[in-house]
């Protein structure tokens, strides 16, 4: 399928911080989601957005649809020990969908 | 709501042994993908079905994978024989007419070939 470029590779979060990751694509999609995968659990849907220039919230998240249909981002913010595990992003112009590498957030010791 | 049903969760087995591994969707939906995670190669779709029907095998690594969806509330993958490059977790995920391009994941099937 077609690379997405998804960024941070990793990320330490101390608690209560506002963290910020996104995708860039080399093409145009339709769809951009995003998705949480937790250790031994398959990926769990956060946030779909379908416009672009959309910004949509789902509790402490908030995600954006870019304006020229070409990336997102993902904010999480007052972030909690429970927010850690992988974060993926994905793009879709059908039943097609292509992920990002994913970004890695660990607690902060 | 049930959400997409795996089994079995954790499968380990010997090389040239058939494995099969078996997916129950959301009631309800008419979509259902195959997915092949692993460190290298991330998130790879194996196979497409849309009512029942194979539509994109493309995924599909070899003649060794098969997959098929006798009804809309069960799926099957199964790999013979298996080698020790299968080894990686297998996600069954679906869809349905309301929810566009949202696809839902089960808790996918961790393969070990030995």
């Amino acid at each position: 399928g077609q690379q997405l470029n998804q960024s941070p590779q990793s990320m330490f979060i101390q608690e209560g911080e506002d963290v910020s990751m996104n995708c860039t694509s080399s093409s145009i999609f339709n769809t951009w989601l995003w998705y949480k995968q937790d250790p031994g659990e398959g990926p769990v849907l956060l946030i779909a957005l379908y416009k672009a220039g959309e910004l949509t919230s789902n509790g402490r998240l908030t995600a954006q649809f870019g304006i020229t249909r070409k990336d997102s981002f993902l904010n999480i913010s007052a972030s909690i020990p429970s927010d850690v595990g992988i974060y993926f992003c994905a793009g879709s112009n059908d039943y097609k969908l292509s992920f990002g590498a994913g970004t890695t957030v660990t607690v902060r010791a | 709501d049930a959400g997409v049903i795996q089994s079995p969760r954790h499968e380990v087995t010997e090389m040239g042994q058939e494995v099969t591994l078996r997916c129950k969707p959301i009631s309800g939906h008419n979509s259902l993908f195959w997915y092949r995670q692993t460190m290298m190669r991330g998130l790879e779709l194996l196979i497409y079905f849309n009512n029942n029907v194979p539509i994109d095998d493309s995924g599909m690594p070899e003649d060794r994978f098969s997959a098929k969806m006798p009804n809309a509330s069960f799926s099957t993958l199964k790999i013979q024989p298996s080698e020790p490059r299968d080894s990686a977790v297998y996600f069954c995920a679906s869809n349905g007419y309301s929810s566009y391009n949202e696809q839902f994941f089960g808790p996918g099937t961790r393969l070990t070939v030995l």
